[in-house]
């Protein structure tokens, strides 16, 4: 199982900035994923969540209208938009595998991270 | 403010045994969400340690165990080694008025003395 971010970004407040992840090592259907973001100061924040089967979708009061997660299931690849960043949304950004939907299979939720891909909001 | 309070720091000696505690409130640990314990060693991602309030993923030392009772979980790790240095945070669910939400410890930096 893998889980491959993108690299680094660099925007100006204001900007938004796409992040991907792409999934290989299993089935990319069977399993949902999660979005999680670590500030400077180390703490994780949840941001949101997709279904990688019917692309259902929820996100956290704190980044609703703001973040936006799709997924291509022909490239096994969830994304992660998010809007109108300013310097508090200087992070890393990591994509987490959630747990099997369907008995039989295996893992637990957040079993599986990406490497994280870094956003720095600076003018 | 995470919802779930950790200590920021906890340390011991080589050899020694530390407890890292994870308070919760009714509407999470107290609901019967089970607790997650991650470790994540500097710039890496967070690894699972721990699942379902005390089991194991295939890899992970016995030397880690967990435990939770009410609104409370606690990691322990025994026969400390300089490579447990390391920041550790607990994560469990919420409910909300959505259903759920994922809530994550403020995270504790074990110092191996």
């Amino acid at each position: 199982v893998q889980l491959v971010q993108s690299g680094p970004e660099v925007r100006q407040p204001g900007a938004s900035v796409t992040i991907s992840c792409r999934t290989s090592g299993y089935k990319f259907a069977n399993y949902a994923i999660f979005w999680v973001r670590q500030a400077p100061t180390h703490r994780l924040e949840w941001m949101g969540w997709i279904s990688a089967a019917e692309g259902d979708t929820k996100y956290s009061d704190q980044f609703q209208g703001r973040v936006n997660i799709t997924r291509d299931t022909s490239a096994a690849t969830v994304y992660m938009d998010v809007t109108n960043l300013t310097s508090e949304d200087t992070a890393v950004y990591y994509c987490a595998r959630d747990g099997p939907r369907l008995e039989g299979d295996s893992g637990h939720d957040f079993d599986h991270w990406g490497q994280g891909t870094l956003v720095i909001v600076s003018s | 403010q995470s919802v779930l309070t950790q200590p920021p720091s906890v340390s011991g000696a080589p050899g020694q045994r530390v407890t890292i505690s994870c308070t919760g409130a009714g509407s999470n640990l107290g609901a019967g969400y089970d607790v997650s314990w991650f470790q994540q060693l500097p710039g890496a991602a967070p690894k699972l340690l721990i699942y379902d309030n005390i089991s194991r993923p295939s890899g992970v030392p016995d030397r880690f165990s967990g435990s939770k009772s009410g609104t409370s979980a606690s990691l322990v790790i025994t026969g400390l080694q300089a490579e447990d240095e390391a920041f550790y945070f607990c994560q469990s669910y919420d409910s909300d008025l959505s259903g759920w939400d994922v809530v994550f410890g403020g995270g504790t930096r074990l110092t191996v003395l």
